[in-house]
């Protein structure tokens, strides 16, 4: 029982360098969503995927993209990274695609620090 | 301010002993209600559920309830382990509106022996 793996667990960048954490869930869940966990503060939604082939922005999506490769895979990508994205990023996916309908799987996080 | 507001940020307590974690929301109009445990180093991991009908359920030692006239839930653990400690999450989800679920902060536990 994988659930949702993510990739890598850790990461040192330097700022300006860029990156893919990669995301994966093999419970044929239809959406799937990338989070960031700061300290102090709740899980803020980057970005989401509702369905394969559709992503939309959360709440803080700016200095990130996504692709949904297809239904299991979700990626998120830094193109040019900055320090204030030094945090713990948690891919999630869930069965259907109204978020709150059913339960949030998540993966174990990736912890990046930008230096 | 955050539609989700968590008491305590944290507490520690005896291994055997109760505590009971709060959970105030403003989330309107409201769809359900969601306890995650967070285990240190790890994703969150869901609880149990909370609609608009129920007022308690129990997950083991672990009892959820829900007041929707004041819009509170609490999580109340009992005989406290070792295995406990960890953050404990509240996540509300709206009836409609936009695709997002608004999430508390966390109660941070420590249980100790």
């Amino acid at each position: 029982n994988a659930g949702v793996t993510q990739t890598p667990k850790f990461q040192v960048l330097k700022t300006g360098q860029s990156m893919t954490l990669q995301c994966a869930q093999d419970m044929n869940h239809n959406s799937m969503y990338w989070y960031r966990q700061d300290p102090g503060m709740g899980l803020r939604l980057i970005y989401y995927s509702a369905s394969e082939g559709t992503t939309d922005k959360g709440e803080v999506p700016n200095g990130y993209n996504v692709s949904r490769l297809n239904k299991r895979e979700f990626s998120l990508r830094l193109e040019s990274a900055a320090p204030s994205q030094t945090s713990v990023y948690f891919c999630a996916s869930s069965e259907l695609s109204r978020a709150g309908n059913s339960p949030l799987h998540f993966g174990n996080g990736t912890r990046l620090t930008v230096t | 301010k955050n539609q989700v507001e968590q008491s305590p940020q944290s507490l520690i307590i005896l291994e055997g002993k109760n505590c009971t974690l709060q959970c105030n929301y403003t989330v309107s109009p409201f769809s359900n209600l969601r306890w995650y445990k967070q285990d240190t180093g790890r994703g969150p991991v869901s609880l149990t559920i909370m609609t608009f009908s129920e007022n308690t359920k129990s997950n083991g030692r672990y009892t959820a309830t829900l007041d929707a006239d004041t819009k509170q839930s609490s999580l109340h653990i009992t005989a406290s382990q070792l295995s406990d400690s960890a953050s404990y999450i509240c996540v509300v989800s709206a009836h409609r509106g936009n695709n997002r679920l608004a999430f508390g902060k966390g109660n941070q536990v420590v249980v100790i022996p």
